[in-house]
């Protein structure tokens, strides 16, 4: 079946990074898109960015321009996003989400990984 | 601070209908773009439950319904049952950003 399954939790200091990845399968990985999502505690949804795993072409969010990186590694089916210069407020639960193909519109997350809890503290 | 708007929390005794609506403006919603819905239960991802303003995924149940018109859209859940005590997210693209945008959330509670 289709499935997304993210790596595991992380506990960082401010000012370091963190590469989180999001390994696919049941699907031709190639064929979608996939875009990360993020949630502080007690918070909502927030956009980070969307990568192209055919091309590799990315567009991040404002907010994180200069501070992510999404990557892919085709032989592997995974995507990986890299968040530099952690602060606190980078403390969250990171998704990765496919991106539905042919909806007939702007297409959603149609299935999303359990979630990466990233956790910045000193 | 998220460019759509959703109402905090809506409540309501089973079996009622409840809506929540997604206010956005000119550079999102009222620029034509697509709306979609999530449903996140408590420790969960986000769960796909109407896309492209209307449209419901193989499923979910046809007591959620969607709706779109001018910068705004609404949620609509008919029949309220316990399970559907959730958090509910729009999204959208937002042109001024150049990528997507999640409303700001709202709680269900099954009274």
């Amino acid at each position: 079946q289709v499935q997304l399954v993210q790596s595991g939790a992380e506990v960082k200091k401010p000012g370091a990074s963190v590469k989180v990845s999001c390994k696919a399968s049941g699907y031709s990985f190639t064929s979608y898109y996939m875009h990360w999502v993020r949630q502080a505690p007690g918070q909502g949804l927030e956009w980070m960015g969307i990568i192209s795993p055919s091309g590799g072409t990315t567009n991040y969010a404002q907010k994180f321009q200069g501070r992510v990186t999404m990557t892919r590694d085709t032989s592997t089916s995974t995507v990986y996003m890299e968040l530099s210069s952690l602060r606190s407020e980078d403390t969250a639960v990171y998704y990765c989400a496919r991106e539905m193909a042919h909806c007939g519109g702007d297409c959603p997350g149609d299935v999303w990984g359990q979630g990466t809890t990233v956790t910045v503290s000193s | 601070q998220s460019v759509l708007t959703q109402p905090p929390s809506v409540s309501g005794a089973p079996g009622q209908r409840v809506t929540i609506s997604c206010t956005g403006s000119s550079s999102n919603i009222g620029a034509g773009y697509d709306v979609h819905w999530y449903q996140q239960l408590p420790g969960t991802a986000p769960n796909l439950l109407i896309y492209v303003n209307t449209n419901r995924p193989s499923g979910v149940p046809d007591r959620f319904s969607g709706s779109k018109s001018g910068t705004s859209a609404s949620l609509a859940i008919t029949g309220l049952q316990a399970e559907d005590e959730a958090d509910y997210y729009c999204q959208s693209y937002d042109s001024s950003l150049s990528g997507y945008v999640f409303g700001t959330g709202t709680k269900v509670t099954v009274l």
